[in-house]
């Protein structure tokens, strides 16, 4: 069975450091990995993925995230945080196998003090 | 243009009742997917469609019913509501079932049942 933990239910930055949101996870065979961001009474959007090739992705607004496999993490980071970052990140896994059926995590909220 | 849209937004209703909330993709996705958010944010499969086909069909009560009439629409019926069904539902699509698809999610529908 695949899962996905966020150890961190709650970050808390200041705007202009950096920031990291955690993610690890377990799945047979390669992994398909996915950061989504859910603001206040919205659905979610999609930031970025990886799928195979480098371990650095880049995504949707400054957000990066770093595959390591042998640590099976997939952390979220950005250089500069913006107030405007603040909300709930979800880390996914999808399998090879499984009809494409995504597992989240129990999401992370990241508040961004001015 | 609203890629992925949901109705109702909102959805209050007795217990014992029988209601159901429609969803409509304009991406030329050919899989839909419906996820339950509790309280505590966490997010859960139900159903998903490929192609108007079900593949995926986690533990939920068979009061629950999705149905596809077309890979651009996917309506979940609910019998018999229970207090505990109350929470927000999302429709989401992908361009195919492969896990290296991302998802993109619809606003949501709050259901709340008193």
């Amino acid at each position: 069975a695949q899962s996905v933990a966020q150890p961190e239910d709650q970050v808390n930055v200041a705007e202009g450091n950096p920031l990291t949101v955690k993610c690890t996870y377990s799945v047979s065979g390669n992994p398909y990995l996915f950061w989504y961001v859910q603001y206040p009474n919205r659905g979610l959007q999609f930031l970025l993925k990886y799928i195979t090739g480098d371990n650095l992705v880049k995504g949707s607004y400054g957000f990066e995230a770093e595959f390591n496999k042998s640590q099976t993490s997939f952390h979220l980071k950005k250089p500069s945080a913006l107030v405007s970052d603040s909300a709930l990140y979800f880390c996914a896994v999808r399998g090879y196998t499984n009809a494409g059926k995504s597992t989240f995590g129990d999401g992370t909220t990241l508040t961004v003090k001015p | 243009d609203t890629a992925v849209s949901q109705t109702p937004k909102y959805l209050v209703t007795q217990m014992g009742n029988d209601k159901s909330i429609k969803c409509e993709q304009n991406l030329g996705h050919d899989t839909m997917y419906w996820y339950k958010q509790d309280s505590k944010k966490f997010l859960k499969i139900m159903f998903s469609y490929n192609n108007k086909e079900l593949i995926i069909n986690e533990t939920v009560p068979n009061r629950f019913s999705p149905k596809s009439p077309d890979k651009a629409h996917l309506n979940l019926h609910i019998n018999s509501l229970e207090l505990g069904d109350s929470a927000v539902y999302f429709c989401a699509s992908s361009q195919g079932a492969l896990g290296s698809y991302e998802q993109y999610f619809g606003p949501g529908t709050r259901l709340t049942v008193t």
